[in-house]
């Protein structure tokens, strides 16, 4: 079995400052997902970021990227330029593949304040 | 555009009563199904999860049960709630395996409250 964990429960950090927030995972698997998603106030739950842990390359969403470290088994999640609306709970998540079943491991989650 | 749909977004129910939790996804088919439930401030549980019609997998054993009666409709039921039950309670959907760009899409979820 999979597991997530995301060893830092708050965290805040100053609007058009970076922060970075830190995920570490645990499998015997070699190929499969890893994703970051959002949930604020709202408690909508979306995407932020995926990585392939086939690919090497780090992704990059516009002002989100990770540090993904295979070999470490680290997940990263970087967010430039902070700003007041990426306040939200940010929760690292694992699929393995192939995703016949798709589901996902979660780990408990990041609250992250951005202060004005 | 697909669309995914849960409800009642609140729900305050007596501890031994029935419980029936709906989710409907649009505009995709043949997805694959979730129910997870989070606890407050933590992370997501995933409790069933469905691959097609009628097809219902466990993860966890509880007092809940889950059906898939029809290809985008998936309901999360219990004869008779206990205390333990309350939480927020998630419905998602992905597309069927192989499928480019994977991850979860969320249905505004459901605030369970059990008295």
């Amino acid at each position: 079995a999979q597991t997530v964990t995301q060893s830092q429960p708050e965290m805040s950090v100053q609007e058009a400052e970076t922060v970075t927030l830190s995920c570490t995972y645990d499998t015997s698997e070699n190929n499969y997902y890893l994703f970051w998603y959002k949930q604020p106030p709202s408690r909508q739950m979306i995407l932020v970021i995926r990585q392939e842990a086939y690919k090497q390359q780090n992704a990059t969403e516009n002002r989100f990227s990770v540090n993904f470290q295979k070999a470490a088994k680290s997940f990263s999640l970087k967010i430039s330029d902070s700003q007041l609306g990426d306040t939200a709970m940010y929760f690292c998540a694992f699929m393995k593949l192939p995703t016949n079943a798709g589901k996902s491991t979660f780990g408990d989650g990041t609250t992250l304040t951005v202060k004005p | 555009s697909q669309t995914i749909h849960q409800w009642p977004a609140t729900l305050v129910q007596p501890v031994g009563s029935p419980l029936s939790l709906e989710c409907t996804v649009e505009g995709t088919s043949n997805p694959n199904l979730y129910w997870y439930r989070q606890a407050a401030g933590r992370g997501l549980q995933l409790l069933f999860y469905s691959v097609g019609i009628g097809q219902i997998s466990s993860e966890v054993p509880q007092n809940l049960s889950a059906s898939r009666p029809q290809d985008r409709q998936f309901i999360l039921s219990s004869k008779k709630l206990l205390l333990s039950d309350s939480g927020f309670y998630l419905c998602a959907w992905k597309k069927g395996p192989g499928s480019p760009n994977e991850k979860l899409f969320f249905g505004s979820g459901t605030q369970l409250s059990v008295l």
